[in-house]
């Protein structure tokens, strides 16, 4: 089965830009996530999808951040302008239907972001 | 709110060496508890899991025990390998699914 695809998988910008990134998940996998990862931390859940509905969104910086889940599968994460301290690993992950917690995440590639 | 607190890396042990990499929660109600693992250069996966309280995760030569009454879930493997160097992140999910993660432990096996 394939697994959780992201791009890009590096991106340099410079200060005040937008990037954007993009993730498929695994195939009817219901929960989606995205995380930041600053080096040497470990991952920061910036928001959970449960198919195209937020479950939680309490540490996405909405000021400058959003995301959204069309029709339940592709997700996009958007930074508009982007600051220095973004700098970091964007993660996503998603898992099955059901479970109640219960189930693992899989884990995508990443995508680097350098901000200078 | 919900924590994960790791025990501070890096750790570095030669081959054949016991392994014990701590972790202790915080969270309401019954979250259940995961050991992922990150190889150099490649993405995190899961290593293990428990789901309640006194279940035992193993995978791969490594076990940890779900202890509610010490809210722990330490890493344990009694002969570690140089292919075991990574990076262990210990984790929870509410029964939300919500998730929270450590810092990390970076492990360092030299042969």
């Amino acid at each position: 089965e394939a697994g959780v695809a992201q791009s890009p998988r590096y991106k340099i910008i410079e200060k005040r830009q937008s990037v954007a990134f993009w993730c498929n998940p695994i195939s009817g996998h219901a929960t989606l996530y995205w995380y930041q990862q600053i080096l040497g931390q470990g991952p920061k859940l910036l928001i959970q999808f449960q198919n195209n509905g937020v479950v939680d969104d309490s540490q996405l910086p909405k000021d400058r951040f959003s995301a959204e889940r069309l029709k339940g599968v592709d997700s996009t994460l958007k930074i508009q302008p982007a600051k220095l301290e973004d700098s970091a690993v964007y993660l996503c992950a998603s898992s099955p239907p059901g479970g109640a917690g219960s189930y693992e995440q899989y884990f995508g590639p990443g995508t680097r972001l350098t901000v200078t | 709110g919900n924590s994960v607190t790791q025990m501070e890396g890096p750790v570095t042990l030669s081959e054949e060496a016991f392994l014990t990499i701590n972790c202790t929660y915080t969270a309401t109600g019954y979250p259940s508890l995961f050991w992922y693992v990150q190889y150099p250069g490649e993405g995190l996966q899961l290593l293990l899991k428990a789901t309640k309280a006194d279940d035992k995760g193993s995978n791969k030569g490594f076990e940890a025990t779900y202890r509610k009454e010490t809210t722990s879930f330490h890493l344990e493997k009694g002969s570690v390998q140089v292919s075991d160097s990574a990076v262990y992140f210990c984790a929870l999910n509410t029964n939300a699914g919500k998730s929270t993660f450590g810092d990390g432990t970076t492990l360092t096996v030299k042969p």
